[in-house]
C-alpha cells in the first residue's frame, strides 16, 4: 500500500473537468513539492506537473496542479480521449526517499 | 539528445542477485544538478521508487528495500548500476531508470524505456 493515497479510478466524458487527489503526510507532501506523472500503459511515465503547479514545456494548460497542506490535486479540464491513462503523484519524503502514489486510472467515457 | 537505456537479464531465479545497468547519453553523471534514480513497476501495479545516486556519489535508498539494494555509477562509462540481492517472484517488474533534476525532489524529466525482469525458477 502506497504512502501517498490516490483514488484507484476516475472517469469523465469529453470536455468535462476531472480532478485526481493525492493524500500524504507532513513528512512528504506537507513539506515537499508534489509532482504528477502520466503513464500510458506499456510506456514510461511522462512528467506532467512539477513543483506543485508548474507545467513542463509541451504540456497543455488543460492540466493543472495544486497543493494544500498534506494533500494535492491534479485537474484536467476539457477532457480528451487521449487523456485516458494512469496518473501518479510523487513527492520526496523527509526520510530521504522518493514516494509515488498508488496511481489513478482515468477513463474517458 | 538525452537518453537513458536499461539493460540486464530478462529472467532471474529466486535467491539470485539482479544487476541492472542504466546507460545514459546527452548529459554527464558529473553534472551537479543531475542524478539518476531506479524505479520499478510490477505488472498492473504502481510505480515504486528504489534508489537514487547524485553526482557527488551520495546515495539514497527505499526504506523498505534498503538492505537489498546497492546503487553505483561509473561516470567515465556514463552508467548507473543497481544490484538487488535475494530476488523473489514478487520482484517481477519493469525496472526504469530516470534522470532527476535538482536535489531531493522526484523531478524525473527523462526516463528509459524500462526493462522487464521476471523472477522464476
Amino acid at each position: 500500500q502506497s504512502v501517498l493515497t490516490q483514488p484507484p479510478s476516475a472517469s469523465g466524458t469529453p470536455g468535462q473537468r476531472v480532478t485526481i487527489s493525492c493524500s500524504g503526510s507532513s513528512s512528504n507532501i506537507g513539506s515537499n513539492y508534489v509532482y504528477w506523472y502520466q503513464q500510458v500503459p506499456g510506456t514510461a511515465p511522462k512528467l506532467l506537473i512539477f513543483r506543485n503547479n508548474l507545467r513542463p514545456s509541451g504540456v497543455p494548460d488543460r492540466f493543472s496542479g495544486s497543493k494544500s497542506g498534506t494533500s494535492a490535486s491534479l485537474a484536467i479540464s476539457g477532457l480528451r480521449s487521449e487523456d485516458e491513462a494512469d496518473y501518479y503523484c510523487a513527492a520526496w519524503d523527509d526520510s530521504l526517499s522518493g514516494l509515488f502514489g498508488g496511481g489513478t486510472k482515468l477513463t474517458v467515457l | 539528445q538525452v537518453t537513458l537505456k536499461e539493460s540486464g537479464p530478462v529472467l532471474v531465479k529466486p535467491t539470485e542477485t539482479l544487476t541492472l545497468t542504466c546507460t545514459v547519453s546527452g548529459f554527464s553523471l558529473s553534472n551537479a544538478r543531475l542524478g539518476v534514480s531506479w524505479i520499478r513497476q510490477p505488472p498492473g501495479k504502481a510505480l515504486e521508487w528504489l534508489a537514487h545516486i547524485f553526482s557527488n556519489d551520495e546515495k539514497f535508498y527505499s526504506t523498505s528495500l534498503k538492505s537489498r539494494l546497492t546503487i553505483s555509477k561509473d561516470t567515465s562509462k556514463s552508467q548507473v548500476v543497481l544490484t538487488m540481492t535475494n530476488m523473489d517472484p514478487v520482484d517481477t517488474a519493469t525496472y526504469f531508470c530516470a534522470r532527476m533534476v535538482g536535489r531531493g525532489q522526484p523531478d524525473f524529466d527523462y526516463w528509459g524505456q524500462g526493462t522487464l525482469v521476471t523472477v522464476s525458477s
